[in-house]
């Protein structure tokens, strides 16, 4: 079974810095998708990153970019120039290409941006 | 478009009641996806629908739970009996493929007294 492992349950940083949130994983499989999802206090789940694993360039969204290793199974995600509005948790998730069509999602990291 | 559209979006009901959730994926999405969401348990998926047909109730906790999609535009997601155990916040999920990208609704969220 897949598992997703998220090992910072909180993390705050300043307006503008430069954050990182960690990820791992678990799996046999050699095809699948990572995401990133945001959930702001309205708790609506949106998704910020989407990589393929077959791919080799790094995803970005904006100021939102992955670090994909694939050979540690680690799926980190940055967020560059902080603003309040990124104040959420975040999950990492993982879905095999093959298969059945399961998310599977970390347990989370609050993430608190400081004006 | 509209993304996918969950009501009610607050539910508070006393125990024993019936509860029923309702979900229209985007249309043209064949897979719709229910999750719950607690504290303690983190997203769990409780069932989800390639074209309209239930794949996986693996998830569904107990008997009192059960999930239709009567057509490729709605599905519920009811409770019968309700127990206080069941307050979370539950999401409707759908992709027009399976794997890939999953779009969430705003979610459902439920109190029961």
């Amino acid at each position: 079974a897949q598992t997703v492992t998220q090992s910072q349950p909180e993390m705050s940083v300043q307006e503008a810095e430069t954050v990182t949130l960690s990820c791992t994983y678990d799996t046999s499989e050699n095809n699948y998708y990572l995401f990133w999802y945001k959930q702001p206090p309205s708790r609506q789940m949106i998704l910020v990153i989407r990589q393929e694993a077959y791919k080799q360039q790094n995803a970005t969204e904006n100021r939102f970019s992955v670090n994909f290793q694939k050979a540690a199974k680690s799926f980190s995600l940055k967020i560059s120039d902080s603003q309040l509005g990124d104040t959420a948790m975040y999950f990492c998730a993982f879905i095999n290409y093959f298969g059945n069509e399961k998310l599977t999602f970390g347990t989370g990291t609050r993430l608190t941006i400081i004006p | 478009d509209a993304g996918v559209i969950q009501s009610p979006r607050h539910e508070v009901t006393e125990m024993g009641q019936e509860v029923t959730l309702r979900c229209k994926p985007i249309s043209g999405h064949d897979y719709l996806f229910w999750y719950r969401q607690t504290m303690m348990r983190g997203l769990e998926l409780l069932i989800y629908f390639n074209n309209n047909v239930p794949i996986d109730d693996s998830g569904m906790p107990e008997d009192r739970f059960s999930a239709k999609m009567p057509n490729a535009s709605f599905s519920t997601l009811k409770i019968q009996p309700s127990e206080p155990r069941d307050s979370a916040v539950y999401f409707c999920a759908s992709n027009p493929q399976g794997v890939g990208t999953q779009y969430f609704g705003p979610g459902t969220r439920l109190l029961v007294l």
